[in-house]
């Protein structure tokens, strides 16, 4: 059972760089066989789809958010990452990270979330 | 604005039949997946594929679809149904994902 597990700071100001991080367990980012996501969700709205990356360091974006957004993985610590620069108050989100198997795209696992608010 | 077109609010009596639609034209192509979420917390995958439940999942959901529609049925809904409910599947290009817009299920 992979346990995904969503860390960083919960409060980022205006115009600033967004990090989250989320912790593998009981998996392996290394695996070749999941796309790590991941995917927001502003107070009260619906689920959006930020893009995934992949353990060869292949990614896939939102194009509503291609120009802002990096995702990488990190196998040395079982982690990947999600930078989003220049925030504003519409990036104030729960974020997930998650989990898909490759060529899928039913996300089977789920981060507990994190909100992340944008604000000065 | 979602490729994925839900019905926003669905209201069912308690252990009758409800059915929620997710329309989309990638949806001719791919499945729909079905997610439940409880307020608070994370979204739970009930429904993936042709008509697949993960481990866990109660019976009584299931899915279907027909032309450019999805459905989510609950047959005999149950007080802790009660969640919204989302759809995603892949966009019309078929590179990228995406989640419909949600349904929020009452349970009378």
């Amino acid at each position: 059972q992979v346990q995904l597990q969503e860390s960083g700071p919960r409060l980022v100001k205006p115009s600033e760089t967004l990090s989250l991080t989320c912790t593998v367990s009981g998996g392996s980012v290394s695996s070749s066989s999941y796309y790590w996501n991941w995917i927001r969700q502003p107070p009260g709205k619906g689920l959006e789809w930020m893009g995934y990356t992949f353990y060869s360091g292949s990614t896939n974006y939102n194009p509503s958010l291609k120009s802002r957004v990096t995702m990488s993985v990190d196998t040395s610590k079982n982690q990947f990452s999600l930078k989003l620069n220049s925030v504003t108050a519409a990036d104030t989100a729960v974020y997930y990270c998650a989990s898909t198997r490759r060529g899928s795209y039913e996300v089977d696992y789920w981060g507990q979330g994190t909100l992340v608010t944008v604000s000065s | 604005s979602s490729e994925l077109t839900q019905d926003p609010v669905v209201s069912v009596a308690l252990g009758q039949t409800v059915r929620i639609t997710c329309q989309g034209d990638s949806l001719r192509s791919y499945y729909a997946s079905w997610y439940q979420q409880k307020p608070g917390q994370a979204p739970v995958l009930v429904i993936y594929g042709k008509n697949n439940r993960p481990s866990g999942i109660p019976d009584r959901f299931s899915g279907s679809s027909s032309g450019n529609t999805a459905s989510l049925t609950i047959t005999g809904a149950q007080a802790e149904d009660e969640a919204d409910y989302y759809c995603n599947s892949r966009d019309s290009s078929g590179n990228l994902v995406v989640f419909g817009g949600g349904t929020k299920l009452t349970v009378l």
